[in-house]
């Protein structure tokens, strides 16, 4: 089975670092994903992890440890335009081919 | 510049009419999914599709069908539409041999 868990909602100051996290529970695992997805619009990619450790990219930063089957979103200088969910989703290969489950997602406010 | 794009935007329609949702990708890529997505249940997958003349089932396919004639589409039909199916469509793709999916603009669809 697939169960995958992040906070529901968080609020952050602009200017500030927020770390979202995503903890995850699956039969298989072969990549964790995180997208970013503005009200009525489509999720974007953001990162990919594959391996444990840290992947950055510009504002943004990705974790993963796949003994604790544990990763977070690091963002920051947050700027309003952050304001959005963020989507973890999870690659497991059982049965095959390129699946992604998804978490529920966490909305993030950021405040002036 | 190559895009995946979902038509219509919006749609209304009755209980027991059969609706088809249209997604389009001009990436070549030959994975192709379809998922809802609902306040509480996050993304799910209902259908997908990993080439001409492939088609699998996901987690919620129950009321649903796909079909994939051709490398560029995957309609999603729902043969007879209810109120528990008013939901937001998004569709996505990925290139075969990675992961990274991006998704087209959505779908919104009330069923009355």
């Amino acid at each position: 089975g697939q169960n995958i868990d992040q906070p529901t909602e968080m609020t952050a100051t602009e200017g500030a670092i927020v770390q979202i996290n995503c903890t995850y529970q699956t039969s298989g695992f072969n990549g964790l994903f995180w997208y970013q997805q503005h009200a009525g619009e489509a999720p974007t990619f953001l990162s990919y992890n594959v391996l444990d450790g840290l992947e950055e990219k510009g504002r943004f930063s990705s974790f993963l440890s796949r003994s604790k089957g544990y990763s977070y979103l690091l963002l920051k200088e947050l700027q309003m335009k952050d304001s959005a969910s963020y989507l973890c989703a999870v690659r497991d290969p059982t049965g095959g081919g390129n699946k992604l489950t998804f978490g529920t997602g966490t909305q993030l406010k950021v405040e002036l | 510049d190559a895009e995946i794009t979902q038509s219509p935007r919006h749609k209304i329609t009755e209980t027991g009419r059969q609706v088809t949702l249209a997604c389009h990708q001009t990436w070549n890529h030959n994975n192709m999914f379809w998922y809802r997505q609902d306040l509480g249940h996050g993304l799910r997958l209902i259908h997908y599709s990993y080439g001409v003349q492939d088609t699998n089932k996901g987690e919620v396919s129950d009321g649903y069908s796909v079909s994939r004639s051709n490398t560029e589409d995957l309609p999603l039909t729902l043969e007879s539409a209810a109120s528990s199916q008013t939901s937001v469509y998004f569709c996505a793709s990925s290139e075969a041999g990675t992961d990274t999916q991006y998704f087209g603009p959505g779908t919104r669809l009330t069923v009355l």
